[in-house]
This record gives structure tokens, sequence and C-alpha cells, in this order.
């Protein structure tokens, strides 16, 4: 059965500070994974998608790096804006059609 | 785009009564959308996929007569939480995939906060 860890639960970070959101998963044959961002009481907003042939994605001053055979995935964030705050989460998908499997996310705070 | 809504956005009800969650794909044909859980500092939890025209599949540990799912077209599938009682409440989040565009990406709804008193 597929495992998702988020690793720290909750950051703290001062404005302007560039940070690394990380995420491992226990069965290294996915399909894809995806970072998502959620705002407090409120659906999930799609950030960037990693197929399992990519290495990594990058969105702005978002980059989401894949290693498969580890089972790793990170999302930096440069320069930190207090914008920024919300839980990010990563899933995994293991098949084409198959549902994703969630980490517990990371609560980022950025303070001004 | 892909827009998938949700409704209502909150709803509180008492206990023993009945709530239906509607999930809609605005602007695509969804072949399958699933049904997540969220409890509060807590991740998605898949309760259910449900296939357009056929039953849906729950999850192991879900009640498939308190939560009935029905997919009945295309564009809609709605969440009913039966004889709802206080350990129901959750943030409900659905999402779906377009079946007509080869791409398998979910896209989610804006969730739906129920609380039953």
């Amino acid at each position: 059965k597929q495992e998702v860890t988020q690793i720290p639960a909750a950051l703290s970070v001062p404005e302007g500070e560039n940070l690394v959101l990380n995420c491992s998963f226990t069965d290294s044959a996915i399909y894809n994974l995806q970072w998502f961002r959620q705002d407090p009481g409120k659906g999930l907003t799609s950030l960037l998608l990693i197929q399992s042939s990519q290495r990594e994605q990058t969105s702005g001053r978002l980059n989401a790096s894949l290693d498969k055979s580890s089972g790793r995935s990170t999302l930096y964030i440069a320069a930190s804006q207090p914008g920024d705050s919300a839980t990010y989460l990563c899933a995994v998908k293991e098949t084409s059609g198959s549902r994703l499997t969630f980490g517990e996310g990371t609560q980022l705070t950025v303070n001004p | 785009g892909a827009v998938v809504s949700q409704h209502p956005s909150r709803v509180i009800c008492k206990s023993g009564t009945s709530v239906k969650i509607e999930c809609r794909s605005l602007d695509f044909q969804a072949t399958t959308m699933f049904w997540y859980r969220q409890f509060p500092k807590k991740s998605l939890m898949l309760m259910a996929t449900s296939n357009e025209g056929s039953k849906a599949t729950y999850e192991q540990g879900v009640e498939k007569d308190k939560f009935l799912i029905n997919h009945a077209s295309l564009t809609l599938s709605t969440l009913t939480v039966t004889s709802a009682h206080p350990e129901d409440s959750s943030f409900y989040i659905c999402s779906a995939i377009p079946g007509d565009r080869g791409v398998y990406e979910q896209y989610f709804g804006p969730g739906t906060r129920l609380t039953v008193t």
C-alpha cells in the first residue's frame, strides 16, 4: 500500500527566504506526482505535476523535483512571500486512471 | 481550463437528517469522479470512486449505506450523507477526471464544509 509522508509538518519562515518542502513515497512505481496548495477552508489548487519520466517541473518561483528511484520529491519555493502561506500537499498516482494518495501536508507560514 | 464546482459550500444540519452535496464539472465531461473527506489539519482521505452510470467503488472502512454516491450524468455526482451524526462533520472535497481530453489529471472542487449539530 502506497504511503506518502511530508516533512516538515509545519514551517515558519521570514519573507524572502528560499525554502524546500519534502515528500517521500514508499512505492516507487508511480505514474505521476503532483503538488497542491490548499488555503484554509478551501479546495486544492494544483501547482505542479511531474510525470514519472520527468525529473522536475518549474512554474514561476516554484520548482518541483522527482527522484522516483529513491521515492522522493521536493518543492522549492524561491523568495517566499506572505501570500505563499498555505498548506502544501503532495500526492502520487500509481496508474493512469487510479486515485491519488496524499501526504498530510506541510503548513507554511511566511512572516512579513 | 477544467472547473469543478460544489454545492453547497457550507451546510449545517441536525443530527439524524440527511444532506446532499453536489459536484459538477462545468466545462468538461467527467467519466470518473472522486469523493474525499478531510479532517482538520489532516490530509485528504479517499472515500469512493464513482464512474458515470455504474455503482461507486468505496474504500475500505467507508459505509456505502451511509454515504450514498450517485453519478447519474457525465457532469454531476452527488454525495448524500444519510442519518448524519456529529462525527460526520468534516470537509468534503470532490474531484473529477475529464473523459474527453486524453488526460488523467484530477481537478478538484472547492469543498463543502458539513457541520452536524
